[in-house]
């Protein structure tokens, strides 16, 4: 059955410097997709990052980055320059492929950015 | 923005009585999802939708159910609501069931008194 888990509730990071959210995962299946989410305190989700499982590099979009390690079934996010804008929770989540309607979350991580 | 919009936004309902949320879209998108959020859990998918008519269960499904008679609509509806289904709900949209992200509504806080 698939699984994700965000082992870290909180996490404090100095701004300017790099974090990394961790998220595992467990799936039987070769073929899926991971995405982070961000949810800020106004409530809404957005799309941050999305890495398949075929893909040989590491996903990047803009400060974002995808730390993906196939083997260790780990999706980690990186936060590089953090702002005081990225404080916010942030959810790792998976859908697998083909019949893959359900995209499953994980717990969470609130992250909080220091000035 | 992703045209989805839920309503209403903020609902008060008493325990036993039946509650429909609703989530409409301007996106054509084929698939459509409601999903929970409590603290501790993160998203919790209810029940989904890859087409007109065509549902299934989530993983807490139990006490909703939802319909689909047309593309831009999906409808959850807690038969008898009850205190443990007090949450922020979300309905969320899909272009494909492959690598696309979803995109989501601004949510629905419920709360069952």
């Amino acid at each position: 059955a698939q699984k994700i888990t965000q082992t870290q509730p909180g996490m404090f990071v100095q701004e300017k410097e790099a974090v990394t959210l961790d998220c595992t995962y467990d799936t039987s299946d070769q073929s899926y997709g991971l995405f982070w989410y961000k949810q800020p305190s106004s409530g809404e989700m957005i799309f941050l990052i999305y890495q398949g499982s075929y893909d040989e590099q590491n996903a990047t979009e803009g400060r974002y980055s995808l730390n993906f390690q196939k083997a260790r079934k780990s999706a980690n996010l990186v936060i590089s320059a953090s702002q005081l804008g990225d404080s916010a929770m942030y959810f790792c989540a998976m859908r697998e492929f083909p019949g893959g309607f359900k995209t499953i979350f994980g717990a969470g991580t609130r992250l909080f950015v220091k000035a | 923005d992703a045209g989805i919009t839920q309503s209403p936004r903020h609902k008060v309902t008493e325990t036993g009585t039946p509650v429909t949320l609703r989530c409409h879209q301007t996106e054509n998108h084929r698939y459509m999802y409601w999903y929970r959020q409590d603290p501790g859990h993160g998203l919790r998918l209810i029940h989904y939708s890859y087409g007109v008519k065509d549902t299934d269960k989530g993983e807490v499904s139990d006490g909703y159910s939802v319909s689909r008679s047309k593309t831009e609509d999906f409808l959850l509806t807690l038969e008898s609501a009850t205190s443990s289904q007090t949450s922020v709900y979300f309905c969320a949209i899909s272009e494909s069931k492959g690598w696309t992200e979803a995109f989501f509504g601004q949510g629905t806080r419920l709360t069952v008194v």
